[in-house]
């Protein structure tokens, strides 16, 4: 069917930094862009960034520019989120979602969640 | 860049009750709008994209308008299950900004 299942759960040390996977299936993974949102302990939806998983192309919001970095395995149908350099305001689930094409760009298919614990 | 604001933050309603959220953008979107229901401790959900094409599978009592700046989410008939918290989104360009949430109890 189709899913975005994600990574299993992590917890990091200040300063670090985390890689969480979103690996697709049930559809054709090139035609839909895939999106990163967080979401800290009892917050809002925030946005992080995207990536067209044909071309590998990213854009990220200027909040994270510089500490994130969206890749993708077109083998796999898998993308990832790299956030370094974390720090405890960081803890939150991080979501991947998706695009149901790339004319249409709000989000109809979501992972799980992958709670990142920042914690000395 | 264009920021979303929602109100009221939280809402008590009786069931049956119609229940009304709006959503403000500081710029105009057009139609580039949508609305995710996210129920405690589960992912968000779609409920309605482009400001008023209901998601497939959504009850028929959810309902979206507006266009450009302003935007509205209603349910017609509040039901048990609704209880959860609500946010709007813009996609019409990067940022995809989301309002900050309105959460919905039961009266």
């Amino acid at each position: 069917q189709v899913q975005l299942v994600q990574s299993g759960a992590e917890v990091k040390k200040p300063g670090a930094s985390v890689k969480v996977s979103c690996k697709a299936s049930g559809y054709t993974f090139t035609r839909c862009y895939m999106h990163w949102v967080r979401q800290a302990p009892g917050q809002g939806l925030e946005w992080m960034g995207i990536i067209n998983p044909s071309s590998g192309s990213t854009t990220y919001a200027q909040k994270f520019q510089g500490r994130v970095t969206m890749s993708r395995d077109t083998s796999t149908s898998t993308v990832y989120m790299e956030l370094s350099s974390l720090r405890s305001e960081d803890t939150a689930v991080y979501y991947c979602a998706r695009t149901p094409s790339t004319s249409d760009w709000y989000f109809d298919l979501w992972g799980r969640g992958t709670l990142v614990t920042v914690s000395s | 860049d264009i920021q979303m604001t929602q109100s009221p933050s939280s809402l008590s309603a009786s069931v049956g009750d119609r229940v009304t959220i709006t959503c403000r953008a500081t710029q105009g979107i057009s139609n580039y709008l949508a609305w995710y229901q996210q129920k405690p401790g589960k992912v968000p959900k779609v409920l309605i994209y482009a400001a008023s094409t209901l998601q497939s599978g959504v009850p028929s009592r959810f309902s979206g308008s507006g266009s450009g700046t302003d935007f509205t989410l209603t349910i017609s008939s509040l039901q048990p299950e609704d209880v959860a918290t609500y946010y709007c989104q813009k996609y019409n360009s990067v940022p995809y900004t989301f309002g900050q949430g309105t959460k919905l109890e039961i009266k």
